[in-house]
């Protein structure tokens, strides 16, 4: 059972390059989420998604774009990448709804991303 | 959203009990209580989560009072692989499921 999987681990792009990061889990999970993680500083959220074909923005979107063809994937994308984005990028999904809301999420191993 | 506040920072030694508490002025009503856990490195891993009272598992104690306005992570006889940053998050109570982090208790435990 390998979880939550996160494609790269590490990645070097020169400003205006675009990318995408892949993110899959293998848990049957409808929610999924993509954060960074900057420097000494807590997990910010970019973009989530609640269920396949569903998007919805988090607190910090511009300059990112996602989809979810797949239950199981979630893409993240940066058009055109700025020394900004560099960060460590963590995806992660859960089942959504328990007895107590939202139910433990899982995370992946992160990507570290450096922007030139 | 319901928004959390926390320690920034806070200290131990090996053994010790470590209390963290998180103030959630503004929660509502259908929200829920959860604490992750991070090392460097690595992506949070998740602690412990409940709606009221006190609720434990194997790793943790959560701690919530009546008014549920604030919660404390307890962790026992803390040891050094318990040094790590410390989340507490609020549901959100409209329902959109937006799973948001605060900065975090960093927590440094000392031989």
């Amino acid at each position: 059972n390998a979880g939550v999987t996160q494609t790269p681990k590490f990645r070097v792009l020169k400003t205006g390059q675009s990318m995408t990061l892949l993110c899959a889990q293998d848990m049957n999970h409808e929610y999924m989420y993509w954060y960074r993680q900057d420097p000494g500083m807590g997990l910010r959220l970019i973009h989530y998604s609640v269920g396949e074909g569903t998007t919805a923005k988090g607190e910090v979107p511009d300059g990112y774009n996602v989809s979810r063809l797949k239950k199981q994937n979630f893409l993240l994308g940066l058009e055109s990448a700025a020394p900004s984005q560099t960060s460590v990028y963590f995806c992660a999904s859960s089942f959504g709804t328990g007895r107590y809301g939202a139910t433990e999420a899982f995370f992946g191993q992160g990507t570290r991303l450096t922007v030139v | 959203l319901a928004k959390t506040t926390q320690p920034i920072s806070m200290d131990s030694y090996e053994g010790q009990e470590v209390n963290i508490t998180c103030s959630h002025n503004n929660i509502a009503t259908n929200d829920y209580i959860t604490w992750y856990q991070q090392f460097p490195s690595q992506g949070p891993r998740f602690i412990i989560q409940g709606y009221k009272t006190k609720v434990t598992n194997e790793v943790a104690s959560l701690f919530i009072p009546a008014d549920r306005k604030s919660s404390t992570l307890s962790l026992p006889r803390v040891s050094l692989s318990d040094t790590a940053v410390y989340y507490c998050l609020v549901g959100d109570g409209t329902g959109r499921r937006a799973l948001t982090f605060g900065s975090g208790t960093r927590l440094q435990v000392q031989p």
